[in-house]
C-alpha cells in the first residue's frame, strides 16, 4: 500500500538549477497538489489538478510549473531554482475535491 | 474567502493530562474541517474530519473535535495525553466544489513525562 510516492526526497541546487520533483499515487484518486511547507507559515498550495488534463494555480505559483502526466503522476519543476525557494515540498492527492488528503512523505529542499 | 488560525503555535502538557488545540475559522459557505497530524520526517495524516451531520467528531488514537458554528471553532481534544502524540497538529478548512485547502500555521505539541 505505497499511497502517494515522491522523489527525490533530498535534493540541494545552486542558485539557477533547474529540477524536477515526481510524484505518483496508486489509490486512482482524481485530484493530485503540490504544496510547501515552511516553518510557521503551515502549508501553501503550489498548484494542483482536479483532473487529469487540467491544472490550476495555487496561492504561491511563482517559480514553479506542473505537469499532470497521466492520472496517476503529478510533476512539479522549479526551471530556475533561487534561494526563497529552499522548503519541503508535499504532494497529495484526493478521491476528489475538499475529499480528505492522502500525503507523500515529502521532499526536502535545499538551494544554496 | 476562507482561513484558519490555530492559536499557540507550541502546547505543552503533561503525560495523562487532557490535550486542547484550538482552531478558529472563517468560511463564506459551509466549511469542511479537519485536522491532520504530521510527526517529524513524515507527511501528514489525516486525525478527523467534519463535514456535515454531527458535530461532534471522533477521529484515531482517542482525539476528538467539535463544530461549534456560533463560535467558529473547531479544537481538537484529548482526555489524556500519551508520550506518543508528541507531534505536529493542522487545522484545515475548505468546502465543497473546492479544491483549495486552507491549512493553519501548525501547533507543535510536547507531552512531558
Amino acid at each position: 500500500n505505497a499511497g502517494v510516492t515522491q522523489t527525490p526526497k533530498f535534493q540541494v541546487l545552486k542558485t539557477g538549477q533547474s529540477m524536477t520533483l515526481q510524484c505518483a499515487q496508486d489509490m486512482n484518486h482524481n485530484s493530485m497538489y503540490w504544496y510547501r511547507q515552511d516553518p510557521g507559515m503551515g502549508l501553501r498550495l503550489i498548484y494542483y489538478s482536479a483532473s487529469e488534463g487540467t491544472t490550476d494555480k495555487g496561492e504561491v505559483p511563482n517559480g514553479y510549473n506542473v505537469s499532470r502526466l497521466n492520472k496517476r503522476e503529478f510533476s512539479l519543476r522549479l526551471e530556475s531554482a533561487a534561494p526563497s525557494q529552499t522548503s519541503v515540498y508535499f504532494c497529495a492527492s484526493s478521491e476528489n475535491g475538499a475529499n480528505v488528503l492522502t500525503f507523500g512523505a515529502g521532499s526536502r529542499l535545499t538551494v544554496l | 474567502a476562507q482561513s484558519v488560525t490555530q492559536l499557540g503555535s507550541h502546547v505543552s502538557v503533561s503525560e495523562g493530562a487532557l490535550v486542547l488545540l484550538r482552531c478558529n475559522y472563517s468560511s463564506s459557505v459551509p466549511p469542511y474541517l479537519f485536522w491532520y497530524v504530521q510527526y517529524p520526517n513524515q507527511g501528514l495524516q489525516l486525525l478527523l474530519k467534519y463535514t456535515t451531520g454531527a458535530t461532534l467528531v471522533k477521529g484515531i488514537n482517542g482525539f476528538e473535535a467539535e463544530f461549534k458554528k456560533s463560535e467558529t471553532s473547531f479544537h481538537l481534544t484529548k482526555p489524556s495525553a500519551h508520550m506518543s502524540d508528541a507531534a505536529e497538529y493542522f487545522c484545515a478548512v475548505s468546502a465543497s466544489g473546492t479544491y483549495k485547502y486552507i491549512f493553519g500555521t501548525g501547533t507543535r505539541l510536547k507531552v512531558l513525562a
